[in-house]
């Protein structure tokens, strides 16, 4: 069966410090990966998928950006931490147009 | 391009109620329509997806409904339950199946 995982689950950082938040997916092949926030109170807004290694699309232009370096693995990325990075970061997958999974998520909050 | 708007934007109703939660949406050309449970504090839990050549979906106490061409879903709960309580969202594919677009919630309150 299809797996995804998320890490950390909570994370506290301060202000101009670099973020690595990692997702992988287990059981599938070629899966498309998506990044998605949800801030305090608001919707969720898709920040970056890929449909395959190597294969960003952003979707807001914003600090921060997203890798896949290999097919089952997708990191968030920033160099600098803003106030208004904080929130819920999510990673998903989905294959084929099928039934979209959604991983635990990561409450990041920048201090 | 798309917006999905979900109304009530929260909801208390006592134990034992059956209600309806309702999903629309501006582009009727959508590939499917997925709708997620979240817990506070948690991910996405998916409830049930409904296919573009579909008309419904059930999971056991769970209905959902889709009419693209009047651009509106409804996620029907029958006799709720205080487990029950979580923000529903809606969830709208695009034309080629890679991207959602989702509604802002529903909040509901089940009280026991």
């Amino acid at each position: 069966s299809q797996t995804i995982h998320q890490w950390p689950a909570t994370l506290v950082q301060p202000v101009g410090s670099p973020l690595s938040l990692e997702c992988t997916v287990e059981g599938t092949s070629n899966p498309n990966l998506y990044w998605y926030r949800q801030a305090a109170g608001r919707g969720l807004q898709l920040l970056f998928y890929s449909v395959g290694i190597g294969q960003i699309s952003s979707e807001v232009p914003q600090n921060l950006s997203a890798s896949r370096p290999q097919d089952r693995q997708f990191i968030l990325s920033s160099k600098k931490l803003l106030l208004s990075d904080s929130g819920f970061y999510l990673c998903a997958w989905t294959w084929g147009g099928e039934s979209y999974t959604f991983g635990s998520g990561t409450r990041l909050t920048v201090v | 391009k798309q917006e999905v708007t979900q109304i009530p934007a929260a909801l208390s109703v006592p134990e034992g109620e059956n209600l309806v939660l309702n999903c629309s949406f501006t582009d009727s050309a959508i590939y499917n329509l997925q709708w997620f449970r979240q817990d506070p504090g948690k991910g996405l839990t998916s409830l049930l997806l409904i296919q573009s050549s579909q008309r419904e979906q059930t999971s056991g106490r769970l209905n959902a409904s889709l009419d693209k061409s009047s651009g509106r879903s409804t996620l029907y709960i029958a006799a709720s339950q205080p487990g029950d309580s979580a923000t529903y969202l809606c969830a709208v594919y695009n034309n080629a199946g890679n991207m959602l677009t989702f509604g802002g919630g529903t909040r509901l309150m089940v009280k026991p």
